[in-house]
């Protein structure tokens, strides 16, 4: 069954650094979203991709974050400049064409801002 | 997007149905009703969804009401690995939409 996969799983960075949280989505969907989950706390949306521009950004994603689809495959997340409240679990989910709004979410990737 | 109401936690014996309600009494016409769950703090996987008639899928059969203020969620036979954090969404089906999560409900099931 295909699936969404997100590099790295883990990783750790100090406050300051940039980050890219990469992302394949399964491969005939055309939406596709970041979210990220703070320990213990909800699932945030952090912005919609679609057609090569952002479709919705929630108040989170200031301009420390963008996003990007740079091959085709990949959709990309970075944070120029980490904070210590940047530190959560960052999910990739995709959607394919059409109404349905069934969200295939990947693993995530554990961000831990030092 | 309409908001929704679920208990905080519910406990279920291995083996018996767990049914988990969902209130969403402001929902539009528009609006369908999806779930969700997060088995720990994996990602969110999407379980089944509906506009007024109810449905079923392999894995739960989802119940609105007629006036469809509210919804169940029915796992038939629950298994210890449907331990998990089960949300209910309210949304349009529109191209972009984002889906909101709330708290969900923490549904354990015990041995």
């Amino acid at each position: 069954e295909p699936e969404v996969t997100q590099t790295p799983s883990h990783q750790v960075t100090q406050m300051g650094q940039e980050v890219i949280l990469r992302c394949v989505p399964i491969s005939n969907h055309l939406y596709f979203y970041w979210y990220r989950q703070i320990l213990g706390q909800k699932v945030e949306f952090l912005v919609s991709f679609y057609n090569n521009e952002i479709s919705e950004k929630s108040e989170i994603f200031d301009d420390q974050f963008s996003v990007e689809r740079p091959d085709g495959s990949n959709f990309t997340l970075k944070i120029r400049s980490t904070k210590l409240e940047d530190s959560a679990m960052y999910f990739c989910a995709s959607r394919r064409q059409g109404n349905t709004g069934e969200l295939f979410f990947g693993e995530g990737s554990r961000l831990t801002v030092l | 997007d309409a908001k929704t109401t679920q208990p905080t936690s519910m406990d279920c014996a291995e083996g018996r149905a767990a049914n988990l309600p969902c209130n969403h009494s402001t929902i539009s016409g528009n609006e369908y009703v999806y779930w969700y769950r997060q088995i720990h703090s994996q990602g969110p996987q999407y379980i089944i969804h509906g506009l007024k008639n109810n449905e079923t899928n392999e894995m739960a059969s989802l119940i609105i009401t007629e006036d469809r203020k509210s919804s169940t969620l029915i796992l038939p036979h629950a298994t210890l690995r449907d331990t998990a954090v089960y949300y209910c969404i309210v949304r349009v089906n529109t191209n972009a939409g984002k889906s909101t999560f709330g708290d969900g409900t923490t549904l354990t099931v015990k041995p």
